[in-house]
């Protein structure tokens, strides 16, 4: 079974410091890919970033970095220059690739984050 | 816009009343699908459909049912609400195939209480 482990439940950072979140899963799958999201106290879901696997370069969208270890299956996110509106729960996904037979993703628990000022 | 959406946002009803909570998508997206979201479980799949009139489990389909009858909308019934079945539920849609694997759009969220 495909899962995917967010291990620090809770997690603060002062405003304009940089933090990680840190994500695990297990997969036998060698295509599939990665997503962050972010949920607001509106509870909307936001994709915050995207890494597929076959790629080594470590995706980045403006303060949002990860750090994507295929081999450890390790995939961390860093948001630099933490701010304010950075407060909220973050989800680790993860999609097998069949090739669009189905599009399902398999959630971590999250990582509730407070950006302190 | 390009937007999924969901009715009602909030609901509070009682044990074994029918209700079913809506989900339209305006994106021509063929997969559509149902988590709930619950306290320490993250996000979990209930249902998904690949197409019009296909439909298939998820991991917590049990006391659920959905239809695909058009392809915007993707309707989840519950036909005897229990209290465990209090949580937030989201329906997501995407395009299949290649152009598919990636985002996922969200609806807003149902909030639903169980009494």
């Amino acid at each position: 079974a495909q899962t995917v482990t967010q291990s620090q439940p809770e997690m603060s950072v002062q405003e304009a410091e940089t933090v990680t979140l840190s994500c695990t899963y297990d997969t036998s799958e060698n295509n599939y890919y990665l997503f962050w999201y972010k949920q607001p106290p509106s509870r909307q879901m936001i994709l915050v970033i995207r890494q597929e696997a076959y790629k080594q370069q470590n995706a980045t969208e403006n303060r949002f970095s990860v750090n994507f270890q295929k081999a450890a299956k390790s995939f961390s996110l860093k948001i630099s220059d933490s701010q304010l509106g950075d407060t909220a729960m973050y989800f680790c996904a993860f999609m097998p690739d069949y090739g669009g037979a189905t599009n399902k993703l398999i959630f971590g628990t999250g990582t509730l984050l407070a950006v302190q000022p | 816009e390009a937007q999924v959406t969901q009715n009602p946002r909030y609901l509070i009803t009682v044990t074994g009343k029918k209700l079913t909570v809506t989900c339209s998508q305006n994106m021509n997206h063929e997969y559509m699908s149902w988590y709930r979201q619950d306290p320490g479980l993250g996000l979990r799949q209930i249902y998904y459909s690949m197409n019009v009139e296909v439909t298939d489990k998820g991991d917590v389909p049990e006391g659920y049912k959905v239809s695909r009858k058009e392809k915007r909308n993707f309707p989840l019934i519950l036909e005897s609400p229990s209290p465990n079945q209090t949580s937030l539920y989201f329906c997501a849609s995407s395009p299949t195939g290649l152009a598919g694997v990636g985002e996922q759009f969200f609806g807003p969220g149902t909030r639903l209480t169980v009494l």
